[in-house]
């Protein structure tokens, strides 16, 4: 049972324009959650997260929104660069279960030039 | 710069070969992740240690264990590999369980 699911396996998006990625849960315990970046042949890296007792959390041209009550977030890159081009995985925790990671599937972003 | 390190990168072994896998850290955090990753698919996490409390998921096989001698390195022994365990393994650190997790560039196992 896929506790954490990215419906979307690749996106395609124009340089300069709006890159969206989403993540579903299923876990109402879930309380943290976490995108990372993972390029080919290196680790994941962490990009940014949000606790569950916010809805917005911006760094830069990262932008993660959470609807609790979808039980919905979602990462907004703006501006999208090629270098943005990667796989994105959406994570999520629960306090009261250690704080341990369920991952999404991932969703691979390739920005064209 | 403080950082994650997995050694091999690339790991190559026979069918029923024990076979260990690395992971260092120089961020002395106390927790130590091992994920699975096949391809296309979310990690795995397989077991964590906190400092030198070891904690098995529970559908992690037998055939797959961990030491942790200290706090910088952490190893995943796979006992008898099947053709099966060819996967990336992933390995994490956090300072603690709700900080985010820091990665290495995982190694690539390979059965024969």
């Amino acid at each position: 049972d896929q506790q954490v699911k990215q419906n979307s396996p690749s996106l395609s998006v124009q340089e300069g324009r709006i890159s969206i990625l989403n993540c579903d849960y299923t876990n109402s315990m879930f309380d943290y959650f976490l995108w990372y970046k993972k390029y080919p042949a290196e680790g994941p890296t962490f990009l940014i997260s949000i606790s569950s007792i916010k809805d917005k959390n911006e760094d830069g041209r990262f932008t993660v929104f959470l609807n609790k009550s979808a039980k919905h977030l979602s990462l907004h890159i703006v501006p999208s660069q090629p270098g943005d081009s990667a796989v994105y995985f959406c994570a999520a925790s629960a306090g009261n279960a250690g704080n341990m990671l369920t991952f999404g599937g991932g969703t691979r972003l390739m920005v064209k030039p | 710069d403080a950082m994650v390190i997995q050694n091999p990168r690339y790991q190559v072994t026979q069918f029923g070969k024990p076979v260990t896998l690395s992971c260092s850290q120089t961020l002395n955090h106390n927790v130590m992740y091992w994920y699975q990753q096949k391809s296309s698919q979310a990690p795995k996490l397989l077991f964590h240690y906190y400092d030198k409390d070891f904690n098995n998921e529970a559908d992690t096989p037998d055939n797959f264990q961990s030491r942790r001698p200290n706090t910088s390195f952490c190893f995943l022994d796979i006992r008898s590999p099947g053709l099966g365990d060819a996967a990336m393994y992933l390995c994490a650190t956090s300072g603690r369980f709700n900080q985010p997790q820091h990665f290495g560039d995982g190694t690539r196992l390979s059965i024969l």
